[in-house]
């Protein structure tokens, strides 16, 4: 078993909806809690970054952690044709590296 | 941006070559990682550096050994490339301030034939 599991997708969407990606992960140790999103050919770029449990709102985008059930989520409010790409769901705990999940490919259709 | 390049950016070389790869920042941060990403696998670790001439391995450091002689520079050497070492490469850096965030490079897309 994988520490981060998280659904490869695709997942295709009309331009406005709401998207919700998931990723679960078993090491109890984990602290922090990050998405990145990457676009093709790209480096991912740290999109949500969210300590312990709780939620974090950015603009469009909240990052949603559940540290009982090991669940973590990403949502995307009024999803844009620029919002399709690759989201990668990672995990950490003070170790100084991070566990990533597979990613999830998004397409968001105009 | 993170101020993080790599290079080369694409790279072809034959089997049994070496090779390698190169990745600059201008953050003077503590740590430092390279990582494969591959169809599948997502990114996965393959050493890092917590200082100058500080190493360690990550989960696939099989045929890859690294070095870094100053804060700014950390280099990734296959010693005689496979096929199988065919990927994207991520250089992606740390600050070590307890947050865990990474922050990664344009990558270097390498093709062993």
């Amino acid at each position: 078993q994988k520490e981060v599991e998280q659904d490869p997708g695709p997942l295709s969407v009309p331009e406005g909806a709401i998207v919700s990606l998931n990723c679960t992960y078993s090491n109890s140790a984990f602290q922090y809690f990050m998405w990145y999103r990457q676009y093709s050919r790209k480096g991912p770029e740290l999109l949500m970054y969210t300590y312990s449990s709780g939620n974090k709102e950015d603009g469009r985008f909240t990052a949603q952690v559940d540290k009982s059930s090991k669940y973590i989520s990403l949502f995307i409010r009024d999803s844009q044709p620029s919002d399709s790409a690759t989201y990668l769901c990672a995990g950490g705990g003070a170790t100084n590296k991070l566990i990533f999940g597979t990613g999830t490919l998004l397409a968001v259709q105009p | 941006d993170a101020g993080i390049t790599q290079s080369p950016r694409h790279k072809v070389t034959e089997t049994g070559t070496p090779v390698t790869l190169r990745c600059h920042q201008t953050e003077n941060h503590r740590y430092m990682y390279w990582y494969r990403q591959d169809p599948g696998h997502g990114l996965r670790l393959i050493h890092y550096s917590y200082g100058v001439k500080d190493t360690d391995k990550g989960e696939v450091s099989d045929g890859y050994s690294v070095s870094r002689s100053k804060t700014e520079d950390f280099l990734l050497t296959l010693e005689s490339a496979t096929s199988s070492q065919t990927s994207v490469y991520f250089c992606a850096i740390n600050s070590g301030t307890g947050t865990d965030t990474q922050y990664f490079g344009p990558g270097t897309r390498l093709t062993v034939l």
